[in-house]
């Protein structure tokens, strides 16, 4: 089965830029989105359609897309931005969607 | 205002079923494809089962194919999630979630999500 693969932990200082990757075959073709997810909250969307950002999230929030890999930045790293960040896209045959298995972001 | 209400789930023995109602409001629910994701105990967040506008096409993960079956009831402005032949694996938070309007699968609102718990 398709898998979108993330590193379980990311560590930055505030102020720093923080990058979380993701890497799926089917990436170059179908679009990624980004979620934040605090502790005993449901997710919210950060990032669509690889690196759209909605309403209402602050700028230093940005996406990339190169290839098969997906990134999300966020510069200037706020402790408020301290949580589980999960990527998420569709199979090759768009019949499916995978989410990664997230990334805590520590804010040292 | 957009809002996503789950309700239905609870504590249920392996083998039972259930079924779990997502109430939307605040817009217009013919017009979105809409989805159920799923998050266990200290795990991360997996996409379950998403239904277009008008019930002609359906998606499931895998693990659920065969036992769970999303619908919708548009003039009600309701989601469902009927969920048979559980397993202790299917404990988890079961959120509704409406994907952007492009989209069928990236989800700009989410419910607050309801506790499922496959348990002897």
């Amino acid at each position: 089965s398709y898998e979108l693969t993330q590193p379980p932990s990311v560590s930055v200082s505030p102020g720093q830029t923080a990058r979380i990757t993701c890497s799926g075959d089917a990436l170059p073709k179908q679009y990624a989105y980004w979620y934040q997810q605090k502790p005993g909250q449901a997710p919210v969307l950060v990032i669509y359609r690889d690196n759209e950002r909605p309403s209402g999230i602050p700028e230093r929030f940005s996406g990339s897309r190169s290839g098969t890999i997906v990134t999300l930045s966020i510069t200037g790293v706020q402790a408020e931005d301290e949580a589980d960040y999960y990527c998420q896209s569709a199979d090759n045959s768009a019949t499916g969607v995978v989410f990664g298995g997230g990334t805590k972001l520590t804010v040292l | 205002e957009v809002q996503l209400v789950e309700s239905g789930g609870g504590l249920v023995q392996p083998g039972g079923s259930l079924r779990l109602s997502c109430v939307a409001s605040g817009f217009t629910l013919s017009a979105y494809w809409m989805s159920w994701v799923r998050q266990a105990p200290g795990k991360g967040l997996e996409w379950v089962a998403s239904i277009k506008q008008d019930r002609s096409e359906k998606y499931y993960v895998d693990s659920v194919k065969g036992r769970f079956t999303i619908s919708r009831d548009n003039a009600k402005n309701s989601l469902y999630l009927q969920m048979n032949s559980l397993t202790v694996e299917d404990t988890a938070v079961y959120y509704c979630a409406r994907p952007i309007i492009s989209s069928w699968y990236g989800a700009d609102y989410w419910g607050q999500g309801t506790l499922v718990t496959v348990s002897s």
